[in-house]
């Protein structure tokens, strides 16, 4: 069945540092793909998506790629600040047009200042 | 508008009692899911609904009971609580431009002794 598989955390970073949190995935066919982010105490917020090959979505300074060939959805960031630190999700949705998403087991990321 | 609300925020029941967690949107989404969150395995899907009188089961469905009588109700019903079902539990629905971006609750938060 469909997965998806994120690097394994925490993921610990100084200010201003350079972030890069891996994503890949096993589907069938062409899902979306998706990065949500969970701040302390709350729930999850989308990120940014991209719904087909060689999309890049982008929001808050976070960018990621769809690549189909390497079946990877990769988050960065150039320069992350302390509010950042959160645990990020990679998910993906098939194409069943259920809303199912399937998720990454998370990665916790602490930004120190 | 309220987006997608959850009651209660916090609970603890005893091994054999039942209860059931609260869903409720005003979006007008057809969609609607139960995820539950435990540490290093991200969300799985419990239950999910497509529509009204609608519901299917995701990945991790035992122990748990969904009906969906309203496009803007869709509780989880536990029938007999064990310590294998603490965890967090977010409700989630799913719209936006893309009918794919789900919107999450705040998630309740539920230990079983």
């Amino acid at each position: 069945g469909d997965s998806v598989t994120q690097m394994e955390g925490p993921v610990t970073l100084s200010e201003e540092a350079f972030l890069t949190i891996n994503c890949t995935y096993t589907a069938t066919g062409y899902p979306s793909l998706f990065w949500y982010v969970q701040y302390p105490g709350e729930g999850l917020q989308l990120l940014l998506k991209a719904t087909k090959a060689d999309d890049k979505g982008s929001n808050k300074g976070f960018e990621a790629t769809y690549r189909k060939e390497t079946t990877s959805f990769h988050l960065e960031k150039g320069s992350v600040q302390v509010s950042d630190s959160a645990v990020y999700f990679c998910a993906l949705s098939d194409q069943s047009n259920t809303g199912k998403l399937i998720f990454g087991q998370g990665t916790t990321l602490q930004v120190k200042p | 508008n309220a987006g997608v609300t959850q009651t209660p925020k916090f609970q603890v029941l005893k091994t054999g009692q039942s209860m059931t967690l609260q869903c409720a949107q005003d979006m007008n989404h057809e969609y609607m899911s139960w995820y539950r969150q435990d540490p290093g395995m991200g969300l799985r899907l419990i239950h999910y609904s497509v529509g009204a009188g609608i519901t299917d089961q995701g990945e991790v469905p035992n122990g748990y009971n969904v009906s969906r009588s309203t496009t803007e109700d869709f509780p989880l019903r536990l029938l007999s609580a064990a310590p294998s079902q603490t965890s967090v539990y977010f409700c989630a629905t799913v719209g936006g431009a893309t009918r794919y971006e789900q919107f999450f609750g705040p998630g309740t938060r539920l230990t079983v002794l």
